[in-house]
């Protein structure tokens, strides 16, 4: 079992729609979680962290934690095309510094 | 912000000679530095760690004689690709970790493209 796993792609969605994003993780003591967004050859760039269960929302972005079923998602509100991107799901384990372990990534694609 | 600084950004080599990457961090001091590596469709992978002053910690599987990883200084970081061969073609980034409040977060470097021909 993948230590991080995210669900597979790629996944299309009209311009306006809302985008889901899920993940799922295996370590119990993980404590932090992040989404990142990466365009193609550029280096990830953070959109959200969440750290508590439930929601955080930033803008059109809703991330959601369930440590206990060990599910983090992530809500794209009004998709527009340039979200169009890989969204990697990372996970900090509680006794790490800074180390990261990165879900397969989804491609999302919005199309005008 | 934390902003790491990642040269070059895209290099081009013969099989069999060696390629460095750096990585500085511009406004602050790095004592870690994550080195990852990212395959054509593939997630980042963790290549190794290194902290200022001492041996780097590679992951299983990394062979760490070619994979050279120096962090001489508090904010510069190089990983040494020594004799690439074609499968060592891959995106390489960097990453260093900030505290923030009470928790880490890691800014990367701007990723480098290497090509082995």
């Amino acid at each position: 079992q993948k230590e991080v796993e995210q669900n597979s792609g790629p996944l299309s969605v009209p311009e306006g729609a809302i985008a889901s994003l899920n993940c799922t993780y295996s370590d119990r003591v993980s404590q932090s979680f992040f989404w990142y967004r990466q365009y193609s050859g550029k280096s990830p760039e953070l959109i959200m962290s969440i750290y508590s269960n439930g929601d955080k929302e930033d803008g059109r972005f809703t991330a959601q934690l369930n440590k206990a079923s060990q599910y983090v998602s992530l809500l794209i509100r009004d998709s527009q095309p340039s979200d169009s991107a890989t969204y990697l799901c990372a996970v900090k384990h509680g006794t790490s510094y800074g180390k990261l372990t990165f879900g397969q990534g989804t491609i999302l694609t919005v199309h005008p | 912000g934390a902003v790491v600084s990642q040269h070059p950004s895209w290099v081009i080599c013969k099989s069999g000679t060696s390629v460095k990457i750096e990585c500085r961090s511009l406004d602050f001091q790095a004592t870690t530095m994550f080195w990852y590596r990212q395959f054509p469709k593939q997630s980042l992978m963790l290549m190794a760690t290194s902290n200022e002053g001492s041996k780097a910690t590679y992951e299983q599987g990394v062979e760490k004689d070619k994979f050279l990883i120096n962090h001489a200084s508090l904010t510069l970081s190089t990983l040494t690709v020594t004799s690439a061969h074609p499968e060592d073609s891959s995106f390489y980034i960097c990453s260093a970790p900030v505290v923030r409040g009470l928790d880490t977060e890691a800014f990367f470097g701007q990723g480098t493209r290497l090509t082995v021909v």
